[in-house]
């Protein structure tokens, strides 16, 4: 069983289309992040969410925005999305505060 | 802020050779600290950890000793395979929940 994933794993899209990306995480962790990764391999954290607080990194537009139906899931969805979206996105999720994350697989976004 | 910087790729290495990527960091308080490792296409995986000074993490030949009083996690491995070729991240997570990640070195061994 997978610990992480998401969906869907490769994402093609025109500019000015709102798209959504899920995650779900079957570990019973209590805390769900999204980073996103450029071309270079930069990893940058975009939001970290339990079910007591979001906690969002200032340097995200705010057409980006986290959705959780419930504690296994933290879907991200992005609206009018801009060239410079595309990238690698991976949702990751851990359970005690200084323990490491599991990470899904990743999703590449491409916008054209 | 937290901050973990990483020696800048690529590094490249031929079989067998040993191995150091050198990770520095800054933090308040008494961090864990993490290297992970992504293979080309997948997700990150998490290679070793440590959570307190002095701690050695260890996995797959590879180690990383916590040195608080350098503020450093240097990842080694006595002899590399191919099939260690892959991107390694150096990692910490605070008490404030958030894991930061360095940029990344890229290890490529050749037989």
């Amino acid at each position: 069983d997978t610990a992480v994933s998401q969906t869907p794993k490769y994402l093609v899209t025109q500019m000015g289309n709102d798209k959504s990306i899920k995650c779900e995480q079957n570990l019973g962790h209590d805390t769900m992040y999204w980073y996103k990764q450029d071309s270079k391999k930069f990893l940058k954290i975009m939001f970290s969410y339990n079910n007591k607080e979001l906690i969002i990194n200032e340097t995200v537009p705010n057409r980006f925005s986290p959705k959780s139906p419930d504690k296994a899931h933290l879907n991200l969805h992005i609206n009018s999305l801009e060239l410079g979206d595309s990238a690698v996105y991976f949702c990751a999720s851990s359970q005690e505060r200084l323990a490491g994350a599991f990470f899904g697989q990743g999703t590449r976004l491409t916008v054209v | 802020g937290d901050s973990v910087t990483q020696m800048e790729g690529p590094v490249t290495l031929s079989e067998e050779a040993f191995l150091t990527i050198n990770c520095t960091y800054t933090a308040t308080g008494y961090p864990s600290l993490f290297w992970y490792v992504q293979y080309p296409g997948e997700g990150l995986q998490l290679l070793l950890k440590a959570t307190k000074a002095d701690d050695k993490g260890s996995n797959k030949g590879f180690e990383a000793t916590y040195r608080k009083e350098t503020t450093s996690f240097h990842l080694e491995k006595g002899s590399v395979q191919v099939s260690d070729s892959a991107v390694y991240f150096c990692a910490l997570r605070d008490a404030g929940n958030m894991l930061t990640f360095g940029g990344g070195t890229r290890l490529m061994v050749k037989p």
